[in-house]
């Protein structure tokens, strides 16, 4: 079974540029996650996708990140103007969501790693 | 405070011994709790769920304390392969799947 798929792996831009990051969940898997992770810290969760609909965003920075899933599938996660302090790891993520069921488990992508200068 | 706090360590063990790591949570109304994984420069990956009788998989044994909202996590045996980053897990509500990460803890097992 394929995994999470992330791209790019790696980017390295200036301040005040623009970014965006791809991905594409594991089949099936109704919920996707954005979570930032910088250096040193544990990944902080941006935004929560149930199929297209957003579960939570209340730690997205709205006036720089925004994010969509528009078919429920795959998503995309922009940045713009990109500032020094958004250099971090980008993990998406899915999981299986039931009802009822305590699962717990996320399956992560590797990442994509960005750079602001 | 953080919703969910770990000593950052690092922890440096040799191998064999047995070490523990700690976690406390902020809000009381967290349903279920886990620890993840993270090699260095990897995604995180679950290694187990704790349950409120407490629960071991081989070498590892997760604890529960809901009065104190405590978590632990004990390593037995340490070997060099268990050196990573131990990633403290805490999911708010049974409807959702929203997990908070706390801020992790390094270890480090040498020879």
């Amino acid at each position: 079974e394929a995994g999470v798929a992330q791209s790019p792996r790696y980017k390295i831009i200036e301040k005040r540029q623009s970014v965006a990051f791809w991905c594409n969940p594991i089949s099936g898997h109704a919920t996707l996650y954005w979570y930032q992770q910088i250096l040193g810290q544990g990944p902080k969760l941006l935004i929560q996708f149930q199929n297209n609909g957003v579960v939570d965003d209340s730690q997205l920075p709205k006036d720089r990140f925004s994010a969509e899933r528009l078919k429920g599938v795959d998503s995309t996660l922009k940045i713009q103007p990109a500032k020094l302090e958004d250099s971090a790891v980008y993990l998406c993520a899915s999981s299986l969501l039931k009802t009822g069921v305590n699962t717990g488990e996320l399956f992560f992508g590797e990442g994509s790693r960005l750079t602001v200068l | 405070r953080k919703e969910v706090e770990q000593d950052p360590g690092p922890f440096n063990v040799p191998e064999g011994a047995t070490v523990a790591f700690n976690c406390t949570y902020s809000n009381s109304a967290s349903q279920s709790f886990f620890w993840y994984r993270q090699d260095c420069r990897k995604e995180p990956k679950l290694l187990m769920s704790v349950y409120s009788s407490g629960n071991e998989d081989g070498r590892f044994t997760a604890q529960l304390n809901r009065a104190s909202q405590y978590i632990s996590l004990l390593i037995r045996d340490s070997k060099l392969s268990d050196s990573a980053t131990y990633l403290c897990v805490v999911k708010k509500d049974w409807a959702g799947n929203m997990l908070t990460f706390g801020g992790g803890t390094r270890l480090m097992v040498k020879p």
